[in-house]
């Protein structure tokens, strides 16, 4: 089944204390992106790649970190989270061809005291 | 910049009758997509539909179709015979085909609630 994974889906943690949450998909797509959704804002992109070891800044990248070392993966880092960094994540991914469709992975919950 | 805006905080159907969600947006490219994505109480993103702009005719799925103006810059979302299942958070996405970071841009979202 074609799928984005995240792990994990829930997250509660403390000022300061480094995580990472994994993406990996499927569907040998090259291009992979981090967005985060808050309350009245929709989602908005904070990092995203167009192939392995190609990445970039999206839209609010503070706070932030990402790697792509392989196709299939595309972790977000959060080296010293924040709790304005409470947020609800998803990861997503697409071929770049003309059919461009974003799938998107089940998201994390997290939540930082 | 391109922007979407949903001007439709929250939306309420009775079951078996028809919606339709409002979508429009700001752009100066010419070619694109646009997308409704649908929310679910899961939290999960579904696509529901999307469309090419260089398309003259409307997509449809199923239950759901659009109407895409692209001289007014429109994008609406229409259920027909709305089900249960239907209640979710509704956001219109735009996504400027060939750009340097392929990313959707969304509208802030349209809670839609179908009540029995």
């Amino acid at each position: 089944e074609a799928q984005v994974t995240q792990n994990p889906r829930y997250l509660i943690t403390v000022t300061g204390k480094k995580l990472t949450v994994t993406c990996s998909q499927n569907m040998n797509h090259e291009y992979m992106s981090w967005y985060r959704q808050d309350p009245g804002l929709g989602l908005r992109q904070i990092y995203y790649s167009m192939n392995v070891e190609v990445t970039d800044k999206g839209d609010v990248p503070e706070g932030y970190k990402v790697s792509r070392k392989e196709k299939r993966n595309f972790p977000l880092i959060l080296e010293s989270p924040s709790p304005n960094q409470t947020s609800l994540y998803f990861c997503a991914s697409s071929s770049l061809d003309s059919t461009d469709t974003q799938y998107f992975g089940p998201g994390t919950r997290l939540t930082v005291l | 910049a391109q922007t979407v805006t949903q001007s439709q905080p929250e939306m309420s159907v009775q079951e078996a009758e028809t919606v339709t969600l409002s979508c429009t947006y700001d752009t100066s490219e010419n070619n694109y997509y646009l997308f409704w994505y649908k929310q679910p109480p899961s939290r999960q993103m579904i696509l529901v539909i999307r469309q090419e702009a260089y398309k003259q005719q409307n997509a449809t799925e199923n239950r759901f179709s659009v109407n895409f103006q692209k001289a007014a810059k429109s994008f609406s979302l229409k259920i027909s015979d709305s089900q249960l299942g239907d209640t979710a958070m509704y956001f219109c996405a735009f996504l400027f085909y060939g750009g340097a970071t392929n990313k959707l841009i969304f509208g802030t979202g349209t809670l839609l609630a179908v009540q029995p």
